[in-house]
């Protein structure tokens, strides 16, 4: 089946660090997500990418859709402490977002 | 609150009961979604809604599971004789379908289930 790896696993950093986590496939999107789940929360969308290439922004936040349409980054500059939680790069479904499919997470904690 | 809300949010039961949580989606919204989450892992698709409509089932979606959603607003799901390995949190979200596109989904708090 289709999986999205997602590395790192986890990140351990101090406050004011960035941070840049990433996502591949092994087939091609045509669209990326990227969640943000707090513990004991369910997942708020963060960034959504439509076109192989984009580059978009959300405040500290910057994700891009890779040209190969099977990759993708979420960076975050400038971490604060409400950072921490666990971000997921999500494939939509071809016709939108139905059916969303969640790679394996990169748990962000930030050291004090 | 205008979001999404889920009851009840935890659930601990013995094995082999059945249980049932219950979905309220934002009240516009008409797609409605269940996802499973387990620990240490990102949400898995089980089954949606469009209106009262069942659309889709995954094949996660044992024949132990039953999902309704009988008004096209909020969606009850159901387990029945339930097992260890059902333990989980079980994640409803819901979005708009309008001119074609589907829009963000948005996802309540969930419910987590321990079976013991």
């Amino acid at each position: 089946g289709q999986q999205l790896n997602q590395s790192p696993q986890s990140m351990f950093i101090q406050e004011g660090e960035d941070v840049s986590m990433n996502c591949t496939s092994s087939s091609i999107f045509n669209t990326w997500l990227w969640y943000k789940q707090d513990p004991g929360e369910g997942p708020v969308l963060l960034i959504a990418l439509y076109k192989a290439g984009e580059l978009t922004s959300n405040g500290r936040l910057t994700a891009q859709f890779g040209i190969t349409r099977k990759d993708s980054f979420l960076n975050i500059s400038a971490s604060i402490p409400s950072d921490v939680g666990i971000y997921f790069c999500v494939r939509g479904s071809n016709f939108g977002n139905e059916k969303l499919t969640f790679g394996t997470g990169t748990r962000l904690t930030i050291i004090p | 609150d205008t979001g999404v809300s889920q009851d009840p949010r935890h659930k601990i039961t013995k094995r082999g009961q059945n249980v049932t949580f219950r979905c309220d989606p934002i009240s516009e919204h008409n797609r409605l979604y269940w996802y499973r989450q387990t620990l240490g892992q990102g949400p898995e698709f089980l089954t949606y809604f469009q209106n009262e409509a069942q659309l889709e089932k995954s094949r996660l979606l044992s024949d132990r599971f039953s999902a309704e959603r009988p008004k096209g607003s909020f969606s009850t799901l159901e387990i029945q004789r339930t097992e260890q390995g059902d333990s989980a949190m079980y994640l409803c979200a819901s979005s708009l379908l309008a001119g074609g596109v589907v829009d963000e989904q948005f996802f309540g708090p969930g419910t987590r289930l321990t079976v013991l």
